[in-house]
């Protein structure tokens, strides 16, 4: 299958700061990049969907000024999470897919988020 | 709207085989998807269906019907490895909406 590698995969930071995220395809054009979230024994919760070239679409309830989306190139997504707070702390993951219904998305390693 | 049912939690025996069920309600159906999740890592693909029936991946199968909004996946031969949570995902247009997972404990 396809690679997704996503970076950095922990991050420890101080409440207030801001941290970024990457998503890559490595061997395929993501045409379309998904942002996910994941509370510990929950499942994954989708926050914004991003096509490359155009904005994101953010889901209900998820602050597009606080994460912020860019997806500048097929190949790259990225997620920065801004003024973060301890209730931020999360499990968050991409993924990627080509266009075209019926093609399975590939996910990301996560990134494991804690805010102190 | 999208809506995903499956079981919270499930127990089976090493070399069993076990059925988990997803039910969902969901616009514009266009697939459904199993994901296994071990804790703390990402999903990995197990299946995907879009037409009623059976798919058959090794110790692996998924089963959908679509007039009835209802999916399995069949876990054969069970192994310990196969613990692990396992995702329901329906794909309504370009969105895919994940359901809560199935916590699946194999013991010996």
């Amino acid at each position: 299958g396809a690679v997704v590698s996503q970076h950095p995969s922990r991050v420890i930071c101080k409440s207030g700061t801001s941290v970024k995220i990457e998503c890559r395809s490595l061997d395929f054009q993501a045409t379309t990049m998904f942002w996910y979230r994941q509370f510990p024994k929950q499942s994954l919760m989708l926050m914004a969907t991003s096509n490359e070239g155009s904005k994101a679409t953010y889901e209900q309830g998820v602050e597009k000024d606080k994460f912020l989306i860019n997806h500048a190139s097929l190949t790259l997504s990225t997620l920065t999470v801004t003024s973060a707070h301890p209730e931020d702390s999360s499990f968050y993951i991409c993924s990627a897919s080509t266009t075209g219904s019926g093609t399975e998305a590939f996910f990301g390693q996560g990134t494991r988020l804690t805010v102190v | 709207g999208q809506n995903i049912d499956q079981p919270t939690e499930m127990t089976a025996t090493e070399g069993a085989i076990v059925q988990i069920n997803c039910t969902y309600q969901t616009s514009g159906f266009n697939g459904l998807f199993w994901y296994q999740q071990h804790a703390g890592e990402a999903p990995t693909f197990l299946s995907y269906n879009v037409l009623d029936g059976l798919e058959e991946k090794g110790r692996f199968s998924s089963f959908l019907s679509r007039s009835k909004g209802y999916s399995y996946l069949l876990l054969k031969e069970l192994q310990m490895k196969d613990s692990a949570s396992y995702l329901c995902a329906v794909r309504g247009g370009f969105k895919t909406i994940f359901g809560a997972g199935t916590r699946l404990f194999v013991k010996a």
